[in-house]
């Protein structure tokens, strides 16, 4: 299978842990996503990679999450001391660069969701 | 700022009825416009995606999509639905001018009844 693979699919943990998932994208994607999809909602963005820089971060991405890509080719998705707000899916996402920077479709990995207890 | 608005939380109809989800955007440059498909405790998939050229664009599964720049919608059609549509779909746009991110409607829940 040479789609996005997420590890793991899913976490249940106790408040105040720190919980970690990892992010394998498509071999030649250049592009790496993770975004936060909540029970009822569409997938909301977290963070960007280009290659190994991260090169944006949304607001929702608190003091207590941090996102690394090594090497630019796998990810992972910290999130420290964490609390019952903290249960959601995750998705990663990656793309590859197109020419001219149109419009290139994410494909998304099948998601860790994570719960919080 | 873009935002992309699903106007139906869910949709119930028959098997073999036709279906439209309706998803409206709003932005002041040119957009790329997607839909996702979700089943439960999947990831997303894409159905199919606008970036420019013909206004009515056909995806995977049957379903097809049309831009309407004057009414800034994007509704997703199916002729006729089967059972195994019954699925969460995501209408979603791409800044052309910004950062990569994809900014996701709420989502329309699909039920196909038998």
């Amino acid at each position: 299978d040479t789609g996005v693979s997420q590890d793991p699919r899913h976490k249940i943990t106790k408040r105040g842990q720190n919980v970690t998932f990892r992010c394998d994208p498509i071999s030649e994607h250049n592009r790496l996503y993770w975004y936060r999809q909540t029970l009822g909602q569409g997938p909301e963005f977290l963070t960007y990679f280009q290659n190994e820089a991260q090169l944006e971060k949304s607001r929702l991405l608190s003091d207590r999450f941090s996102a690394e890509r090594p090497k630019g080719s796998f990810s992972t998705l910290e999130i420290q001391r964490t609390e019952q707000g903290d249960s959601a899916m995750y998705l990663c996402a990656s793309s590859v660069t197109i020419a001219g920077g149109r419009g290139n479709e994410q494909f998304f990995g099948p998601g860790t969701r994570l719960t919080v207890l | 700022a873009q935002s992309v608005t699903q106007l139906d939380s869910q949709v119930p109809v028959f098997e073999e009825a036709p279906v439209e989800l309706r998803c409206n955007y709003s932005s002041s440059v040119s957009v790329y416009l997607f839909w996702y498909v979700q089943y439960p405790n999947q990831g997303l998939q894409l159905l199919l995606k606008y970036l420019s050229g013909s206004t009515l664009v056909k995806g995977i599964n049957g379903f097809e999509a049309e831009f309407n720049k004057s009414q800034t919608s994007f509704h997703l059609r199916k002729p006729s639905v089967h059972i195994s549509d019954t699925a969460e779909y995501f209408c979603a746009g791409l800044n052309s001018g910004g950062y990569q991110k994809v900014t996701f409607g709420t989502g329309t829940k699909l039920q196909v009844i038998p």
